[in-house]
């Protein structure tokens, strides 16, 4: 079974910062496809990024890239040019791209404040 | 994007009472759809996995009489909360994925949150 680490519950950023957020994982398989979800208070769920186990290039998409390192299993969520509308909670998931239905497995999220 | 749409958004019931909640697919048939739940500052559990017009598919620890999932056409499925208690009171959230178009996007609903007094 896969497993997602986020060791980081909280992290506080200046306005117009870079800032990463960590993510590891844990699987032995070896096609499996990594997310990045924004939850606000408001609660839904926000895809940003996405990042294929095959895909050679690091995704971006706008501000937010992933630091994708294989051989670290780590996908790291760097969100450049921080802006208040950025603060929220933010979950790094997985899933198995041999599993039929492809559910997801969720970490345990960070709460990035962005402050003013 | 596809748009997953949920109803009720908020639920308050007494205790002893069934709740049910809609997720919808509004442009895209939804050959899978999850459920998932979330207590406050937690992430989110998968509860089950249903595909249209299957049994749906428990995680551990999660007591399917309890909650009687429904997919019974390609754009809804339902969860019902059975003989709700205040320790059913949570954030329910269905995701849905088309698995006929190949790719790998799943897409959530704005979640119900349920209030068991």
């Amino acid at each position: 079974a896969q497993k997602i680490t986020q060791t980081q519950p909280g992290m506080f950023v200046q306005e117009k910062e870079a800032v990463t957020l960590d993510c590891t994982y844990d699987t032995s398989d070896q096609s499996y496809g990594l997310f990045w979800y924004k939850q606000p208070s408001s609660g839904e769920m926000i895809f940003l990024i996405y990042q294929g186990s095959y895909d050679e290039q690091n995704a971006t998409e706008g501000r937010y890239s992933l630091n994708f390192q294989k051989a670290r299993k780590s996908a790291n969520l760097v969100i450049s040019a921080s802006q208040l509308g950025d603060s929220a909670m933010y979950f790094c998931a997985t899933f198995l791209s041999s599993g039929s239905a492809r559910q997801l497995t969720f970490g345990s999220g960070t709460q990035l404040t962005v402050l003013p | 994007g596809a748009v997953v749409s949920q109803h009720p958004s908020r639920v308050i019931c007494k205790s002893g009472t069934s709740v049910k909640i809609e997720c919808r697919s509004l442009d895209f048939q939804a050959t899978t759809m999850f459920w998932y739940r979330q207590f406050p500052k937690q992430s989110l559990m998968l509860m089950a996995t249903s595909n249209e017009g299957s049994k749906a598919t428990y995680e551990q620890g999660v007591e399917k009489d309890k909650f009687l999932i429904n997919h019974a056409s390609l754009t809804l499925s339902t969860l019902t909360v059975t003989s709700a208690h205040p320790e059913d009171s949570s954030f329910y959230i269905c995701s849905a994925r088309d698995l006929t178009s190949g790719g790998y996007e799943q897409y959530f609903g704005p979640g119900t949150r349920l209030t068991v007094t």
